[in-house]
């Protein structure tokens, strides 16, 4: 199975910007997903990475290295709205399943 | 508006009651999902429907019991739950899990249940 790590909490300053961590460890790594959750509410897709490298998009930008089990969600030009959590899943075939795992969330709060 | 809907919102029922969730999702789907989110633990996979097939049932206890009668719905029910059920319990959908693509998954609001 995977051994999915977040940071819990992370704060930060309204306009700056802000990069959450995600390490893994699985046997057969297939894809990782980057998910936003506001409280009360639907967690929502942001990004899915496969291959090495960062994916941008808009204010948010995803980044992954296959080598070092690692992504990170990057936020730019924070807004309140971005006050959130933000779930990190892996996605591992080793067990002929192609759903995925996910890590406890990082709750992101910004300050004014 | 992510296109799955779950019903009741909130519930709160007795250790002897039964209930049960319902979703529905209007994307088109093949594969739909219950998930368990308790405070300050990961997303638990519960049951998941392939083209109204179980597909993985992960060690859940038998007091909830699934039904999936077509590709757009999804029950769960529920009966002689304990306290440590009380929990937030969303339903996704998604395309076929079992192909090599890329696809994410469309969560509704959820349930949150207290089992009193």
């Amino acid at each position: 199975g995977q051994n999915i790590d977040q940071p819990t909490e992370m704060t930060a300053t309204e306009g700056a910007i802000v990069q959450i961590n995600c390490t893994y460890q699985t046997s057969g790594f297939n894809g990782l997903f980057w998910y936003q959750q506001h409280a009360g509410e639907a967690p929502t897709f942001l990004s899915y990475n496969v291959l090495d490298g960062l994916e941008e998009k808009g204010r948010f930008s995803s980044f992954l290295s296959r080598s070092k089990g690692y992504s990170y969600l990057l936020l730019k030009e924070l807004q309140m709205k971005d006050s959130a959590s933000y779930l990190c899943a892996v996605r591992d075939e080793s067990g002929g399943s192609y759903i995925p795992t996910f890590g406890r969330g990082t709750s992101l709060i910004v300050h004014p | 508006e992510t296109g799955v809907t779950q019903t009741p919102r909130h519930l709160v029922m007795g250790m002897t009651n039964k209930k049960s969730l319902k979703c529905e999702q209007h994307l088109g789907h093949n594969a739909m999902y219950w998930y368990k989110q308790s405070a300050k633990k990961p997303l638990e996979l519960m049951f998941v429907y392939n083209f109204k097939e179980q597909t993985e049932n992960n060690s859940v206890p038998s007091r909830f019991s699934p039904e999936c009668p077509n590709s757009s719905h999804l029950f769960l029910h529920l009966h002689t739950l304990q306290p440590e059920d009380s929990a937030l319990y969303l339903c996704a959908s998604s395309q076929d899990p079992d192909r090599e693509t890329t696809y994410e998954q469309y969560f509704g609001p959820g349930t949150r249940l207290t089992v009193t």
